[in-house]
């Protein structure tokens, strides 16, 4: 069983939709959730991070985590063109050997159209 | 906000040849630079922890003595692909952690390395 599984997507969908996008991870030692936004040929940008079961928004953005089921999600609202990117979850757990190291998801490439 | 700059952006060599990335956090100091290996579509792959003035940590299968890392100040970390082939062609991303909280790495904008 891989550590993280994300919908792989492609996802395209016309300018005004919401948007889910959903990773589960098996590795319950995991402290922070985060999600990253990648444009293409850049580096990824830190979206939102969470580190508690729950929702939190940020603007058009909210990002869900149940820590009870190793499920997270992010909802975008109001979807525009610019937001087409790629979009990666991303683990972290601060501790032993692997302190800072960021476990990714396969990436999901959203595409919204006018 | 934070600011990881990497350089060069794109670069092709020759097969057998060595190339250089550099990886400078701008605006902070880096106790901690990662370096990770991103294939067409595919997510980001770990190859190496580097922390100031000690030895890389890598990843399991990822050749220390082809792709060395030197993190030589709290600013810099260069990563070295030595004899490169052209399966080594991808694009190589360097993060910096080291700002106010240990959770947030703040990564650069990739270096395109094409082998020919």
């Amino acid at each position: 069983q891989k550590e993280v599984e994300q919908d792989p997507g492609p996802l395209s969908v016309p300018e005004g939709a919401i948007v889910s996008l959903n990773c589960t991870y098996s590795n319950s030692a995991f402290q922070y959730f985060m999600w990253y936004r990648q444009y293409s040929r850049k580096g990824p940008e830190l979206l939102m991070y969470t580190y508690s079961s729950g929702n939190k928004e940020d603007g058009r953005f909210t990002a869900q985590v149940d820590k009870s089921s190793k499920y997270i999600s992010l909802f975008i609202r109001d979807s525009q063109p610019s937001d087409s990117a790629t979009y990666l979850c991303a683990f972290l757990f601060l501790g032993g050997t692997s302190y800072g190291k960021l476990t990714f998801g396969q990436g999901t490439i959203l595409t919204v159209h006018p | 906000g934070a600011v990881v700059s990497q350089h060069p952006s794109r670069v092709i060599c020759k097969s057998g040849t060595s190339v250089k990335i550099e990886c400078r956090s701008l605006d902070f100091q880096a106790t901690t630079m990662f370096w990770y290996r991103q294939f067409p579509k595919q997510s980001l792959m770990l190859m190496a922890t580097s922390n100031e003035g000690s030895k890389a940590t890598y990843e399991q299968g990822v050749e220390k003595d082809k792709f060395l890392i030197n993190h030589a100040s709290l600013t810099l970390s260069t990563l070295t692909v030595t004899s490169a082939h052209p399966e080594d062609s991808s694009f190589y991303i360097c993060s910096a952690n080291g700002g106010t909280t240990n959770y947030e790495q703040y990564f650069g904008p990739g270096t395109r390395l094409t082998v020919t």
